[in-house]
């Protein structure tokens, strides 16, 4: 079973910043938080992944907690291109993913 | 840099055939994990191959599913005698040891099967 809890689905307008919140409150000190996301029916893309710090890179920012009981993914300025399924995923090593329902993001203009 | 490939992306077959679906992990991963997402649900893990080796095959159901990943050439994930309860999009996935040793998986495009 997913081991993160995220809200089924969330809106947010075209150029508006989108924040996606996961809870984690039993990840292990070794364990590190990913996010993937699905766009319709294609293959899941690697966004961003963190242990402790906040994370950037060019598609995302990672904010986790202090406590890293829970984090939230930032899409800066979200398009329609960024409708999508968003998992959070909490893993360490090679371990496989573990998908859950994830957060349906719609964009809209 | 090619990404993970997958052939063929589409694919039907009718009840009782096998069926072959290729993985080529990118270039310098060694690490390669399938996953099967039935229609309108979520992807779950199947296997986790590396260079010859099965690390992890807990999510393979325990018939007529196999996997490989030899020395050279892509993985292959094998069905046999295939159901209709076997039509799906199967993605692979591949990575390799990055920067801070936490392996993440990059996927390939999927490869749906149909079974009629």
């Amino acid at each position: 079973d997913a081991k993160t809890t995220q809200p089924t689905s969330m809106d947010c307008a075209e150029g508006r910043a989108a924040n996606l919140p996961c809870n984690h409150s039993t990840i292990s000190g070794n364990e590190y938080v990913y996010w993937y996301r699905q766009i319709h029916s294609q293959g899941p893309q690697y966004i961003i992944h963190g242990l402790k710090n906040n994370e950037t890179n060019e598609m995302a920012s990672l904010i986790i907690t202090e406590d890293r009981k829970s984090s939230t993914l930032i899409l800066p300025h979200a398009t329609l291109r960024d409708t999508a399924v968003y998992y959070c995923i909490v893993r360490v090593g090679t371990d496989k993913l573990i998908f859950g329902t994830g957060t349906r993001l719609q964009v809209f203009p | 840099n090619a990404g993970v490939m997958q052939n063929p992306r589409h694919l039907v077959r009718r009840r009782g055939q096998e069926a072959r679906l290729r993985c080529s992990p990118m270039k310098g991963h060694s690490h390669v994990y399938w996953y099967r997402q039935l229609p309108e649900e979520g992807l779950k893990f199947m296997v986790y191959l590396q260079k010859e080796n099965i690390i992890d095959e807990s999510g393979m159901p325990k018939e007529r599913f196999s996997a490989e990943f030899p020395k050279e050439g892509p993985s292959i994930l094998r069905i046999q005698q295939v159901v209709r309860g076997d039509s799906a999009a199967y993605f692979c996935a591949s990575s390799s040891n990055f920067r801070d040793r936490t392996y993440e998986q990059y996927f390939g495009p999927g490869t749906r099967l149909t079974v009629t």
